[in-house]
């Protein structure tokens, strides 16, 4: 596609709800971020993945969290029994090569409401 | 203390003004510097990248990096209401993990007609 696209782009789950966000990078892209931004402030890093392979998960906050890219292209972050401080705007990301040379396209991210 | 530090803001200014966004870091490693504007509720647009020191021109933008003092800017020249948005500083280095860029936490600006 055009450009990264995000799915939903609105969740709300009830606390303790397991949940899970799809993002589907440009074609042909092989590098893909997740990043969670809380309001007010800016991304942090989540996780990386080169192609198939999950490069860097040193960003996820616990291990409830967790990220998978099967064929690399589509991704999916999931989060298990949801907490209300990961309430956030998830963020994916990608580029077309390895190395911050080239440049990141986001999508517009999906905003999480643990309630 | 945070890698990079960034004033939130708002920044409100006239239509027309010259605005001046900075960043300032600690970890001498970046060697990237990039800009983006995120509008609400869209993610992050890439505005500019600049690599290791100097300027950098492209429009109403300019970026500058001095890293002898670790600080960046970006100006923007005849503000327009459609600037109006938050501005992320994000750098990073090369090799091993540092090719994940930082952010800044953004500068809210507001230009009012």
């Amino acid at each position: 596609g055009a450009g990264v696209s995000q799915s939903p782009r609105y969740k709300v789950a009830k606390r303790g709800q397991d949940v899970a966000l799809r993002c589907d990078p440009i074609s042909g892209h092989v590098s893909l971020f997740w990043y969670q931004q809380a309001l007010g402030q800016g991304p942090e890093f989540l996780t990386y993945f080169q192609n198939e392979a999950q490069l860097d998960k040193s960003g996820l906050p616990s291990d409830r969290f967790f990220a998978e890219r099967p064929e690399g292209s589509v991704s999916t972050l999931k989060i298990q029994r949801t907490q209300q401080e990961d309430s956030a705007v998830y963020l994916c990301a990608s580029s077309r090569g390895e190395g911050i040379s080239y440049g990141y396209t986001f999508g517009s991210g999906t905003r999480l409401t643990v309630v | 203390q945070k890698e990079v530090e960034q004033d939130p803001g708002p920044l409100s200014v006239p239509e027309g003004a010259i605005v001046s966004l900075n960043c300032t870091y600690s970890n001498s490693a970046f060697q990237y510097f990039m800009w983006y504007r995120q509008y609400s509720r869209k993610g992050p647009e890439l505005l500019m990248y600049t690599y290791s020191s100097g300027n950098k021109e492209d429009g109403r933008f300019t970026a500058q990096v001095d890293k002898s003092s670790k600080y960046i800017s970006l100006f923007i020249r005849d503000s327009q209401p459609s600037d109006s948005a938050t501005y992320l500083c994000a750098m990073g280095g090369v090799g091993g993990g540092s090719y994940i860029p930082t952010f800044g936490r953004g500068t809210s600006l507001i230009v009012h007609p």
